[in-house]
């Protein structure tokens, strides 16, 4: 139980193009969701707590128009890196919020995005 | 400011040793404790975590830690250590959002 998913595993895109990555909870309900980023070597760093039916709070420096996150049922946040850049190729993470605190939270497999 | 401090970036241990990793932690409250482990390109497995009680708690795969709130440590222990256990590890800190050390890659020597 507690699977979470995530499409695409890996996306190659051009630079100004914009990129969905979808995160589903498969066999539970997350009225809330994380987006972590993870750059090579390195540890994962929060984005933004998606929550469901509301705006996605965003952590410092994160900017909102460049990283959309929709949260739109309690299965299914998706982020938009909007306007692509090669500096914005990284493996990004999302997680489904299984209790509601956020102490229990179950993992994507994660997305590998390159952007040329 | 919640912050974890990993400070082995690098373990190589012997198949069949033993093995601690290393974490420690700084959180105004009484912390929420994550170890998770992450394979190459993929996403974070939880290993054990700890919320209150027995400060030894008990995880998948043979692992356990200790929670020692005097020295603001939760140190990762397998008495010993597979093959299948290269991998990186990340403990992590929270109250609702987690905050993650910088991993511990832990290699295996056969």
């Amino acid at each position: 139980g507690a699977v979470v998913s995530q499409h695409p595993s890996r996306v190659i895109c051009k630079s100004g193009t914009s990129v969905k990555i979808e995160c589903r909870s498969l066999d539970f309900q997350a009225t809330t969701m994380f987006w972590y980023r993870q750059f090579p070597k390195q540890s994962l760093m929060l984005m933004a707590t998606s929550n469901e039916g509301s705006k996605a709070t965003y952590e410092q420096g994160v900017e909102k128009d460049k990283f959309l996150i929709n949260h739109a049922s309690l299965t299914l946040s998706t982020l938009t890196v909007t306007s692509a850049h090669p500096e914005d190729s990284s493996f990004y993470i999302c997680s489904a919020d299984l209790a509601g605190g956020g102490e229990t939270q179950y993992f994507g497999p994660g997305t590998r995005l390159l952007v040329l | 400011a919640q912050s974890v401090t990993q400070p082995d970036i690098h373990i190589t241990v012997s198949e069949g040793a033993s093995l601690e990793l290393r974490c420690n932690y700084s959180y105004g409250a009484t912390p929420y404790l994550f170890w998770y482990v992450q394979s190459p390109g993929q996403g974070l497995q939880l290993l054990l975590k700890y919320f209150s009680g027995d400060t030894l708690v008990q995880g998948i795969k043979g692992f356990e830690a200790e929670f020692k709130r005097s020295q603001s440590s939760f140190n990762l222990r397998k008495p010993s250590v597979h093959w299948s256990d290269a991998a990186e590890y990340f403990c992590a800190v929270g109250g609702g959002k987690l905050v993650f050390g910088a991993g511990t890659i832990l290699r295996v020597k056969s």
